[in-house]
């Protein structure tokens, strides 16, 4: 099992419409997570991070979290095509001084 | 203000050579990250300073790659005898605090090329 999971895409969604974007994590005491967004040729840049399960929401996006299922998601409200990237999952691991990035996955908004 | 800054933006050198590269990360940040994304793949986490603190190396690939972070501000990332499958874009980030609750920000890369 990989230590941070994401389905790699392409995920499609219609302009408008709510992306939903996964990831698991193997740690079951990290306790801190993070959604990076990474355009094409780009460098990662935040979108939201939290901390406590349950739903976190910030403008159009919300992030989710469910400790004991050991997943959190990205959800993206209103998908507009600037939303294209691809959204990457981080979580830091309590017992060793590392920070794990999932694969990714390629988001792609149609008009 | 200033972001992080990395050098050089890209660099090309043959197999068996060695490769020194730098990151200046945000002033006041006390924890670095260095990265590397192959084509189209996700991040790998190599290593983490954070203040004073000596870094956990076992991220790092082989022992032909060491980091170091001088005065607590800048970094170099020295890859030693160079090979094909080290090229990459290096990433390098900087926190205000720890991984665990700050955000990383993201410098602008380097790409290696080895010939």
């Amino acid at each position: 099992q990989k230590e941070v999971e994401q389905n790699s895409g392409p995920l499609s969604v219609p302009e408008g419409a709510i992306a939903s974007l996964n990831c698991t994590y193997s740690d079951r005491v990290s306790q801190s997570f993070f959604w990076y967004r990474q355009y094409s040729g780009k460098s990662p840049e935040l979108i939201m991070s939290i901390y406590s399960n349950g739903d976190k929401e910030d403008g159009r996006f919300t992030a989710q979290l469910n400790k004991a299922s050991q997943y959190v998601s990205l959800l993206i409200r209103d998908s507009q095509p600037s939303d294209s990237a691809t959204y990457l999952c981080a979580v830091p691991y309590s017992s060793a001084s590392k920070i794990i990035f999932g694969s990714g996955t390629r988001l792609s908004i149609r008009p | 203000g200033a972001g992080v800054s990395q050098s050089p933006s890209n660099k090309v050198t043959e197999k068996g050579k060695d490769v020194e590269l730098r990151c200046d990360p945000i002033s006041g940040h006390t924890a670095l990250y260095w990265y590397r994304q192959s084509l189209g793949q996700g991040l790998e986490f190599l290593i983490y300073f954070q203040g004073n603190s000596a870094p956990d190396k076992s991220g790092l690939p082989s022992d032909r790659f060491s980091a170091e972070r001088t005065g607590g501000s800048v970094s170099t990332l020295t890859i030693q005898r160079t090979q094909q499958e080290d090229s990459a874009v290096y990433l390098c980030a900087s926190s205000l605090g720890g991984m665990h609750t700050d955000t990383q920000y993201f410098g602008p890369g380097t790409r290696l090329t080895v010939l």
